[in-house]
């Protein structure tokens, strides 16, 4: 596709719940970003997918938080037991691997409510 | 101290005025992006350098790197420019976000 795309654009669970956020980046773009950011709050970093490296989940905030990218492409960003800290804005971003040239191309985001 | 500092946190302007929103940074960087944010969360790549200046319309981006320091200018604003803009810098892994300059401008 042309852009980031990501599914669906809006979710409301109810607390307690799972859900599982998706994220299918530009076709060619390497590394694969989840980012989170919650109401009056800057962007948090999530995880980190590059090619067929192991990921790095060292922003995930709990165990409750799981990612997988399957085939080097799209990415399933999966919260259990949903809480209402959960809430917040899920974006996904690529990139090529030379991101000093490339950048990044940032989707336009799940916004999750959990009530 | 955060690694990327953004001034000031929130701006409103009249319709037409010149805007500024600065970019300073702590840290050794390849690039930087600057990212404009809309109501629904949704975040479009404005700009992304490593050097010099870059112009897109009525948007212009400058960048000095032994400075560590930044500037998104918007000429001629318009209410349609009000947004939260993000600096973000490129590092070898990862992003490093400012906080966000929230911009309303009035008719």
């Amino acid at each position: 596709g042309a852009g980031v795309s990501q599914s669906p654009s809006n979710k409301v669970t109810e607390k307690g719940k799972d859900v599982e956020l998706r994220c299918d980046p530009i076709s060619g773009h390497t590394a694969l970003y989840w980012y989170r950011q919650s109401l009056g709050q800057g962007l948090e970093f999530l995880i980190y997918f590059q090619g067929n490296s192991a990921p790095d989940k060292s922003g995930l905030p709990s165990d409750r938080f799981s990612a997988e990218r399957t085939g080097g492409s799209v990415s399933t960003l999966t919260i259990q037991r949903t809480q209402q800290e959960d809430s917040a804005v899920y974006l996904c971003a690529s990139s090529y691997r030379d991101r000093a040239n490339y950048g990044y191309t940032f989707g336009s985001g799940t916004r999750l409510t959990v009530v | 101290k955060n690694e990327v500092e953004q001034s000031p946190q929130n701006l409103t302007a009249q319709e037409g005025e010149f805007i500024t929103i600065n970019c300073s940074y702590s840290v050794g960087i390849s690039a930087l992006h600057w990212l404009q944010q809309h109501p629904g969360g949704g975040i479009v790549s404005l700009f992304m350098l490593s050097s010099g200046k870059k112009k897109h319309g009525r948007l212009i981006a400058t960048i000095n790197i032994q400075e560590k320091h930044s500037s998104l200018h918007i000429t001629a604003s318009h209410p349609r420019d009000s947004a939260v803009y993000i600096c973000a810098v490129i590092l070898p892994d990862k992003l490093i976000f400012g906080t966000g300059t929230r911009l309303q401008v009035f008719p």
